[in-house]
């Protein structure tokens, strides 16, 4: 839906390595959100931001980083802090989604 | 605090058949309300969304919602389900259309043809 491009698609990421999740949109919206999604499991808020240059932690921001430097981009990286980083991770503009991107650890 | 209650963890249709797919929530005002889709390892399709005005939403894909107010509830309905729609679904809410979303742990739902 919309116009929201996140990638790549499958990632790997190994023991004690920083790895970074694209996100893209052409929506002209301010709002930008990260959601983790677990096998069989709902989804869970990392981070989000309401405008550029500005973004709040959610429930599960620990082992996450994120910026907010352009309106249209908002990428999340996945660091060595995160101990189990294997799932599915979507960016959403809302309302809409991305296509979401795995991450496994290997 | 909001939240979202999806009381079917599964549900099983025959093609044909009419669907309904519970959702209860907690909010302390009016809630912006959406039903969602996911086919496996995909992204979200918004199914339709509620703000306020006539109870009864109309989406895409044949789906429609009713928002009761007294019973907490917005329920997703489609009179004949294909077997396409075969899916997870799931329901959220949030205090505006730019809003962090709350969601209920989702309906799979199978459809048997």
């Amino acid at each position: 839906d919309g116009g929201i491009t996140q990638s790549p698609k499958y990632l790997f990421r190994k023991e004690g390595q920083n790895v970074t999740l694209s996100c893209e949109q052409n929506l002209n919206h301010d709002a930008m959100y990260w959601y983790r999604q677990d096998p069989g499991q709902g989804l869970r808020l990392i981070y989000y931001s309401q405008i550029v240059n500005d973004f709040q932690k959610g429930d599960i921001a620990e082992g996450y980083s994120v910026s907010r430097e352009k309106k249209e981009s908002f990428p999340l990286t996945v660091t060595s802090a995160q101990k189990n980083p294997t799932a599915f991770y979507l960016c959403a503009s809302p309302p809409y989604f991305g296509e979401g991107s795995w991450l496994t650890v290997v | 605090a909001q939240s979202v209650t999806q009381p079917d963890i599964h549900i099983t249709v025959s093609e044909g058949a009419s669907l309904e797919l519970r959702c209860n929530y907690s909010y302390g005002a009016t809630p912006y309300l959406f039903w969602y889709v996911q086919s496996p390892g995909q992204g979200l399709q918004l199914l339709l969304k509620y703000f306020s005005g006539d109870t009864l939403v109309q989406g895409i894909k044949g789906f429609e919602a009713e928002f009761k107010r007294s019973q907490s509830s917005f329920n997703l309905r489609k009179p004949s389900v294909h077997w396409s729609d075969a899916a997870e679904y799931f329901c959220a809410v949030g205090a505006g259309t730019a809003s962090k979303l709350t969601f209920g742990t989702g309906t799979r739902l199978q459809v048997t043809l």
